[in-house]
């Protein structure tokens, strides 16, 4: 069945940078938009930026400009999200999300979320 | 950037209620507004896109409308399965943006 599958937990010290996978399984990377999405604990749900995974066309929110970067791997089906230069306050879970499958522009497939934790 | 404005913040209502959320875009998203619902330890759910229209499989309790900058989804009678945090998302324009989410509770 169609699934986005991330990566693992990861903590992190401030300044150091985090690249977190999401591995598209039953359909082909390229098919739908990728989203990336990060929730702190007890908070709501943070839109942090889009990669056209076909044309390789991204976009970021005016907040993580500069610190995040989304590419993707065809070859193994796989998206990427970087955000570097971490503080403590990027201590989140983080989600993909794929976009458009049953929907014109929902994200309808999310993968499990990663815990990226940022601590000296 | 467009700003979603989500209210309430949460709300609590008995079983068999009829609850309703609203979200206001900061300016004209056409119909371009989706609803997602979060349990906890959950990833969202998508469950209206294009402000009205059911994913497949969700039941036809929810509903969304709206047009242009005002939008409301309603759950017609609340059951204990939808405990949830509900989020409005806008795709009109990037930076997509979501609300700030409402916390439902059973009374």
């Amino acid at each position: 069945q169609v699934q986005l599958v991330q990566s693992e937990s990861e903590v992190k010290k401030p300044g150091a940078s985090v690249k977190v996978s999401c591995k598209a399984s039953g359909y082909t990377l390229t098919s739908y938009d990728i989203n990336w999405v990060r929730q702190a604990t007890g908070q709501g749900l943070e839109w942090m930026g889009w990669m056209s995974p076909n044309s390789g066309d991204t976009g970021y929110a005016q907040k993580f400009q500069g610190r995040v970067t989304i590419t993707r791997n065809t070859s193994i089906n796989t998206a990427y999200m970087e955000l570097s230069s971490l503080r403590t306050e990027d201590t989140a879970v983080y989600f993909c999300a794929g976009a458009g499958f049953s929907s014109t522009y929902g994200m309808d497939v999310w993968g499990q979320g990663t815990t990226v934790t940022v601590s000296s | 950037d467009i700003q979603m404005t989500q209210s309430p913040s949460s709300l609590s209502a008995s079983v068999g209620d009829s609850v309703t959320i609203t979200c206001q875009a900061s300016q004209d998203i056409s119909n371009h507004l989706n609803w997602y619902q979060q349990k906890p330890g959950q990833a969202p759910k998508l469950l209206i896109f294009d402000t009205s229209i059911l994913e497949t499989g969700v039941p036809s309790r929810f509903s969304g409308s709206g047009s242009g900058t005002d939008f409301t989804f309603t759950i017609s009678s609340l059951q204990p399965e939808d405990i949830a945090t509900y989020y409005c998302q806008q795709y009109d324009n990037l930076p997509y943006s979501f609300g700030q989410g409402t916390k439902l509770e059973i009374k």
